[in-house]
């Protein structure tokens, strides 16, 4: 299996500061790769798709870059409602899998 | 738009079944893929498996030979049930659409049910 490491585990950001979470695929994953947040008791949504395609509705400050087994999520200027677990995700190969999350709170 | 919507009983006697309906609206499960996730106490998320356009599966292999994902296309709704379950199986389960580019991801998501295994 892919094995997706996420990192930091927690990080606490102060409105408008620049956020950035990594994962790193134990393989080339081709950019295959998506980030989702998840809020308490909510479902995940999609946030990123094909590692840096923003999905429709999310707001611009999101941004995803990356490629090969290095990847990133951006928040550009830390909001509110930015708060919860975001989780990354490889759809390449079987079985897909899921980062262990990052849990991002306001300061 | 399209929603998707868990139902089934919380609570699951070890070595018996676990049997989830997801109920698709605004959009026919004979196209795209459709499948579940599970997230587990402490936040590890698992892939467990889906159930195509054309009504082909694919599974994790970590589930083996316990899992089977079906689907009624009359009522556009697909199932998951997991046999001989353990402690272990105890989860928050989402049903999800998956869009395929080459990869896969989950652009839709039900809002969840938590399954607990406990005698």
């Amino acid at each position: 299996d892919i094995q997706m490491t996420q990192s930091p585990a927690s990080l606490s950001a102060s409105l408008g500061e620049t956020v950035t979470i990594q994962c790193r695929a134990s393989e080339d994953i081709y950019s295959g790769l998506a980030w989702y947040q998840q809020k308490p008791g909510k479902s995940p949504q999609l946030l990123i798709y094909g590692a840096s395609s923003l999905q429709d509705g999310v707001p611009s400050r999101f941004s995803g870059s990356g490629s090969g087994t290095q990847y990133s999520l951006k928040i550009s200027s830390m909001q509110t409602e930015d708060e919860g677990v975001y989780f990354c995700q490889q759809g390449l190969k079987y079985p897909y899998t899921f980062g262990a999350g990052t849990k991002l709170e306001l300061k | 738009e399209v929603q998707l919507q868990e139902s089934g009983p919380g609570l699951v006697k070890p070595s018996q079944s676990l049997s989830l309906t997801c109920s698709v609206t605004g959009y026919s499960i004979t196209s795209n893929y459709w499948g579940w996730i599970r997230k587990f106490p402490g936040n590890k998320m698992e892939w467990m498996g889906y159930i195509s356009y054309s009504g082909s599966t694919s599974y994790n292999p970590s589930l083996k030979s316990r899992i089977s994902i079906t689907r009624d296309t009359s009522k556009n709704q697909f199932f998951l049930q997991l046999n001989s379950v353990t402690t272990e199986d105890t989860a928050t389960y989402y049903c999800a659409r998956l869009r395929y580019y080459g990869y896969k991801h989950f652009d839709y998501w039900g809002q969840g049910v938590m399954v607990t295994v406990s005698s």
